[in-house]
């Protein structure tokens, strides 16, 4: 198993730029997560989805657009980017279960927006 | 949604015990402790989880006392390449809500 991918591994935007980071995992979990990580904030949620076609917001959602039209894929849209959305994005995975939030996370994307 | 305060940094040596402390005041009936590492530049990696007295696996133990206000990730002779960011987690199935709140974690140097 390939686990939890994501491409790219490192992007520059420029202002107002629109790109599409791309998530996947092949371990045929249902709940997949978008995490943003910058210095001295910690992991915050972004957008989540509890399966195929299902999906919610989490803690910081403007600026970023979510489908799950599969389970294996969660790709996270940034319709204008903008310098405050500099960050690492970070991609998670899991399967439901009583009270198990055991996530997989993919590698990162270091986005950089000038 | 319950919120956990851990220290920031720790140090420690070869082969030394760590534990880092978590505090949870308002965790829920349903809510699970999990602690996670993450290495720079990596993806946080699972480590330990529990709900309540002691879990033990391969590479951590987990203490929660009875009132589950707090829970301790033990370490047991640490290497070097333990030094990592340590996250403690509170949350839990409930429903569909699989909304966590990642504090800042605990950064522990290893020193030889």
């Amino acid at each position: 198993n390939a686990g939890v991918t994501q491409t790219p591994k490192f992007q520059v935007l420029k202002t107002g730029q629109s790109m599409t980071l791309q998530c996947a995992q092949d371990m045929n979990h249902e709940y997949m997560s978008w995490y943003r990580q910058d210095p001295g904030m910690g992991l915050r949620l972004i957008h989540y989805s509890v399966g195929a076609g299902i999906t919610d917001q989490g803690e910081v959602p403007n600026g970023y657009n979510v489908s799950r039209s599969t389970t294996e894929d969660f790709p996270l849209r940034l319709l204008s980017a903008a310098p405050s959305q500099t960050s690492v994005y970070f991609c998670a995975s899991s399967s439901p279960g009583e009270g198990r939030i055991e996530q997989f996370f993919g590698p990162g994307t270091r986005l950089t927006v000038l | 949604l319950a919120k956990t305060t851990q220290p920031i940094s720790m140090d420690s040596y070869e082969g030394q015990e760590v534990n880092i402390t978590c505090s949870h005041n308002n965790i829920a009936t349903n809510d699970y402790i999990t602690w996670y590492q993450q290495f720079p530049s990596q993806g946080p990696r699972f480590i330990i989880q529990g709900y309540k007295t002691k879990v033990t696996n391969e590479v951590a133990s987990l203490f929660i006392p009875a009132d589950r206000k707090s829970s301790t990730l033990s370490l047991p002779r640490v290497s070097l390449s333990d030094t990592a960011v340590y996250y403690c987690l509170v949350g839990g199935n409930a429903g569909n809500n699989r909304k966590l709140i990642w504090g800042l974690g605990t950064s522990l140097a290893v020193n030889p």
